[in-house]
């Protein structure tokens, strides 16, 4: 199986702050990378695709970059809204795996 | 838009087997990959497998002895098998759709607790 390790497992951030999340894959995955934002109660949002492409309704406040082996998810301008657990995920091969989460709360 | 629901016992008792249904409504089930994942609770997410369409099935090795996806296209629905529970399957059990080779759509889930 593939392992997804993110960094942190947890962030602290003010409203307005820019913060990254970083997801590293066991193997390379090329852009097979996926990242997820889920809030309290609720199911896991799509919020980039292969590594850099924005979903559908998504704002572009959310960013995703990356190839191989190293991934990044980077948040701009932090609004309330945004604070969650984000979940990084490879569909190169089967078992898809996912990161263990990064909590961002709020400081 | 398609939408997904599960739908299913909260209870199980051990040893017996998880059934869960996912509906899909705004979109056909014919066509596109649906996947099981489930996320026990405070922790991380799993994928458990998926079916496509057609009928062919992928599982994850950790649980493939356990599990059975099916579909039932005349109703727009998969569902879910998993035997032989303990208490290590409860979890929040979310159905999702695989667009090409990400999870695009999901339901909202559905928590199941094993405990006798």
């Amino acid at each position: 199986d593939i392992q997804m390790t993110q960094s942190p497992s947890s962030l602290s951030a003010s409203v307005g702050d820019r913060v990254t999340i970083t997801c590293r894959a066991s193997q390379s995955i090329s852009t097979y990378l996926n990242w997820y934002q889920q809030k309290p109660g609720k199911a896991p949002k799509l919020l980039i695709y292969a590594a850099s492409s924005l979903e559908s309704g998504v704002p572009s406040k959310f960013s995703g970059s990356g190839s191989g082996t190293d991934f990044t998810l980077t948040i701009s301008s932090l609004q309330p809204e945004d604070f969650a657990t984000y979940f990084c995920q490879q569909s190169y091969s089967t078992p898809y795996t996912f990161g263990q989460g990064t909590k961002l709360e709020i400081k | 838009q398609v939408q997904l629901q599960e739908s299913g016992p909260g209870l199980v008792k051990p040893s017996e087997t998880l059934s869960l249904t996912c509906t899909v409504s705004g979109g056909s089930i014919s066509s596109y990959y649906w996947s099981w994942i489930r996320q026990p609770p405070g922790k991380g997410l799993e994928w458990i497998g998926y079916i496509f369409y057609s009928g062919s099935t992928s599982y994850n090795p950790s649980l493939k002895s356990r599990v059975t996806i099916s579909l039932d296209t005349s109703k727009n629905q998969f569902s879910l098998k998993l035997s032989s529970v303990t208490a290590a399957d409860t979890a929040v059990y979310y159905c999702a759709r695989l667009s090409r080779a990400y999870f695009d759509s999901w339901g909202q889930g559905s928590l199941v607790t094993v405990s006798s």
